[in-house]
């Protein structure tokens, strides 16, 4: 595998369920991303890791919960989501955080619906 | 406050017509300035970027983007479109952080580009 992954790909979940989102990056990157992708809205930057250390949180609330267990994987999980919360989310890693030289690179995304 | 702007949110084009797709920013220094586009179902690609240097940079597929700093613009551009152009695209800045240490990397809401056989 190269490049960023993300599984599931497609998810469908209830409101009172539990899931979790994953994501692997094979670029030897130090920073991750969770980006929420709405219809007709900018992409909203919801987490950032540096070095598996939760270096911002953009006032997302906490039914969200992200996971950084190592420099190569993130997760997001997800649990009592409303209907607003479907979106496709994605993931993203850098070389570094704050240094803004270095473009992200996208997972595909994981196309999720609240129902 | 940082911010971009991508004033269309619906192109159309004919194959082999020329494309140019607008950004505009708002930032008071020189911001590193991206170029994204995401095709169906995919995440974001990177088409270039630009934060010294020429101000006009090249980048993959044949787009091209123009910096000019008197209209705070950083427009993309392509010479002959092609029906696999079809995509939505991103401009985006990098901004320093401010004195809190806040993260500031801003995506604009996006151009869908249509090309037309």
């Amino acid at each position: 595998e190269t490049g960023v992954t993300q599984t599931p790909r497609h998810l469908v979940m209830g409101m009172t369920n539990k899931k979790s989102l994953k994501c692997e990056q094979h670029l030897g990157h130090n920073a991750m991303y969770w980006y929420k992708q709405s219809a007709k809205k900018p992409l909203e930057l919801m987490f950032v890791y540096s070095l598996e250390e939760r270096v911002e949180n953009n006032s997302v609330p906490s039914r969200f919960s992200p996971e950084c267990p190592n420099s190569s994987h993130l997760f997001l999980h997800l649990h009592t989501l409303q209907p607003e919360d479907s979106a496709l989310y994605l993931c993203a890693s850098s070389q570094a955080s704050y240094d803004y030289r270095y473009e992200q690179y996208f997972g595909p995304g994981t196309r999720l619906t609240v129902t | 406050a940082q911010s971009v702007t991508q004033p269309d949110i619906h192109i159309t084009v004919s194959e082999g017509a020329s494309l140019e797709l607008r950004c505009n920013y708002s930032y008071g220094a020189t911001p590193y300035l991206f170029w994204y586009v995401q095709s169906p179902g995919q995440g974001l690609q990177l088409l270039l970027k630009y934060f010294s240097g020429d101000t006009l940079v090249q980048g993959i597929k044949g787009f091209e983007a123009e910096f000019k700093r008197s209209q705070s613009s950083f427009n993309l551009r392509k010479p002959s479109v092609h029906w696999s152009d079809a995509a939505e695209y991103f401009c985006a800045v990098g901004a320093r952080p401010g004195t809190s240490g806040t993260y500031k990397y801003i995506f604009g809401t996006g151009t869908r580009l249509k090309v037309l056989a």
